[in-house]
Order: C-alpha cells, then structure tokens, then sequence
C-alpha cells in the first residue's frame, strides 16, 4: 500500500475551518484517497473519499491537488464533537483492506 | 437502518481460555473485516472476507486466531489459549464491496481483557 504521511496533531477553534493536510507522493493512478476518523473510546467513522476530482459531502470537503500527490480535509465549522484522530488512508481499486497510520489528533478549543 | 453490530461490547477472560467474538454486519454488505486496536495504538488488519471466504488473512498474529463467516453475514472472531497481549479493543468492519470506491462502517468494537 502506498504511505501516507499527515502530521501528528493540530489545533483548532470552535467554528473555524479546519485544514487537515495529506501527503500522498507515491499514489498510483488507481488509488483512492480516503478519510476516516475515530472519536474518543468509538470505532473508526468514514468521513469521505476521492479519486480525482474535490468531493463534498454532510460533513466535509475533500480537496486534492492536480498531480493527486496531496489532498486536504476541510471542515468548514469545527465544533468539540470533531474533536477526533482522522486517518487519510489510500485505497486501490481492486484493495480489500484499510491500512490506518498514525493519522493527525485534531483539537478543538472554545 | 441497523450499522454494524459486535457482541460482548466488554469479555474479560483469564489467561488460557478461548474467547468467541461477533460481528453482524449491515445487511447485504459482502466485505467485511477485523482490526484490533491495543490501548493508545493504531488499528492493525486482521483479516478481510469476500463473501465467505477470506482472500486476505494477511493480519492474523498467530495460529491461535482464527476467524470465520456464514454466508454474507455473521463473522466470528476465535482466540485460543489467550494470552495478556491479546487484551485490545477488536473491532469488525463491512462495506458493500470490495475495493477502493467504497466507504467502510465499523462496529463500536469489543474489548477484550485478559486477567
């Protein structure tokens, strides 16, 4: 699989975006780009996922660059609940398992 | 609709014994997969089934686990002769397929301590 690397925490306020960022630079053409996070004491929650073009969904943006060696998380109104680690993971077409990483530990702060 | 469902939410054991662990996964999702997560760790792959049949066992630690599936649904877990590092939280997983264009659900997991 190939490898991920985000960075180990960030901070935010409550009700900012939030830029989660994602490098990615050995991505094959057949790799999809996957979001995932897990709050406190829960499983894993998908968040969103991607090939190519920018996605959005109920509960974030996914942004990723022209070359696809990047991508962003954006959460356009942090609040305490997304307090959480959130996993980019990639995904090939024909893959079957998730491999997590480390992922980023986000904090929100009043 | 019902998510993923895994029983016991807590097993405690002692040391030695076998343990059983559940996983029904949403209705008519033909993936589904195990993870276990140690306290303050990452989530490691245990393995993926296809239907019932598991093309990747790639994760399973040791002879001591193995797992199995009923058609496309139920999934159990079996660890023999337990041992104090088999204490971790082991969450199952399904999607509707296999492969990269599809999200996966999670369970809320079940943690398993060995005394």
């Amino acid at each position: 699989d190939a490898k991920t690397t985000q960075p180990n925490s960030m901070e935010s306020n409550e009700e900012e975006p939030v830029h989660l960022p994602c490098n990615h630079s050995t991505i094959s053409g057949t790799d999809y780009i996957h979001w995932y996070r897990q709050l406190p004491s829960q499983g894993p929650e998908y968040v969103i996922h991607g090939l190519t073009s920018n996605v959005n969904n109920r509960m974030a943006s996914l942004a990723i660059a022209e070359d696809r060696k990047s991508s962003t998380l954006i959460l356009h109104r942090a609040t305490l609940r997304d307090a959480a680690v959130y996993y980019c993971i990639l995904k090939a077409g024909t893959a079957s398992k998730l491999t997590f990483g480390t992922g980023t530990r986000l904090q929100v702060t009043l | 609709g019902a998510g993923v469902s895994q029983s016991p939410s807590n097993k405690v054991t002692e040391k030695g014994k076998d343990v059983e662990l559940r996983c029904d996964p949403i209705s008519g999702h033909t993936a589904l997969y195990w993870y276990r997560q140690r306290l303050g760790q990452g989530l490691e792959f245990l393995i993926y089934f296809q239907g019932n049949s598991a093309p990747d066992k790639s994760g399973l630690p040791s002879d001591r686990f193995s797992a199995e599936r009923t058609g496309e649904s139920v999934s159990t877990l079996t660890i023999q002769r337990t041992q104090q590092e088999d204490s971790a939280v082991y969450l199952c997983a399904s999607s509707f397929k296999g492969g990269g264009n599809t999200e996966a659900f999670f369970g809320q997991g079940t943690r398993l301590t060995v005394v």
